[in-house]
């Protein structure tokens, strides 16, 4: 098993560019979620999913849109990148309810700076 | 609102000397807890978690964790680090069924020669 994979691993944007940041995980997890870590501030949930087609938005969820068509994917595109969104980007999944362990996998994650 | 706070920004301690970094939860029910550790350029791994039962619960690398519910706090220990424990440490609450985590800022620790 690879586990969670990511990519990009570093990313340089432009203000106003659009990206998509890439998640990808084959332990058939359910549940897939977005954190954002920045200095001091720990990892903040941006949007989750608790199955294919079905996504919510977490605690920052603004300039970030998901979208989850297979159980494997869960990518995450930033519309407009600004330099507030320069962060590390982590992706993590974990089996659903039927888990009891509710240990979440996380992903090497991505960093992203916006000029 | 549940929230987690971890009072040590930073911790630097000798190698073979003992560790504890801190935490503490608001949270109205049972809180079911968790330490991450994240090494440099890497992504986060359990250490350890509570959910019930014994309050002292063991980890891996030798970390351990004591919940004490009347002091909303549960805390990480080791009894003596080594180089490699050098890394980032975040404290996490589960905030629903579905797993949703609120993490703390997290305690960055460096070890000395």
């Amino acid at each position: 098993n690879a586990g969670v994979t990511q990519t990009p691993k570093f990313q340089v944007l432009k203000t106003g560019q659009s990206m998509t940041l890439q998640c990808a995980q084959d332990m058939n997890h359910e549940y897939m979620s977005w954190y954002r870590q920045d200095p001091g501030m720990g990892l903040r949930l941006i949007h989750y999913s608790v199955g294919a087609g079905i996504t919510d938005q977490g605690e920052v969820p603004n300039g970030y849109n998901v979208s989850r068509s297979t159980t494997e994917d869960f990518p995450l595109r930033l519309l407009s990148a600004a330099p507030s969104q320069t962060s590390v980007y982590f992706c993590a999944s974990r089996h659903g309810q039927r888990g009891v362990s509710y240990e979440q996998y996380f992903g090497p994650g991505t960093r992203l700076t916006v000029t | 609102a549940q929230s987690v706070t971890q009072p040590d920004i930073h911790i630097t301690v000798s190698e073979g000397a003992s560790l504890e970094l801190r935490c503490n939860y608001s949270y109205g029910a049972t809180p079911y807890l968790f330490w991450y550790v994240q090494s440099p350029g890497q992504g986060l791994q359990l250490l350890l978690k509570y959910f019930s039962g014994d309050t002292l619960v063991q980890g891996i690398k030798g970390f351990e964790a004591e919940f004490k519910r009347s002091q909303s706090s549960f805390n990480l220990r080791k009894p003596s680090v080594h180089w490699s424990d050098a890394a980032e440490y975040f404290c996490a609450v589960l905030t629903d069924s579905w797993g949703k985590l609120q993490f703390g800022a997290g305690t960055q620790v460096v070890v000395t020669p």
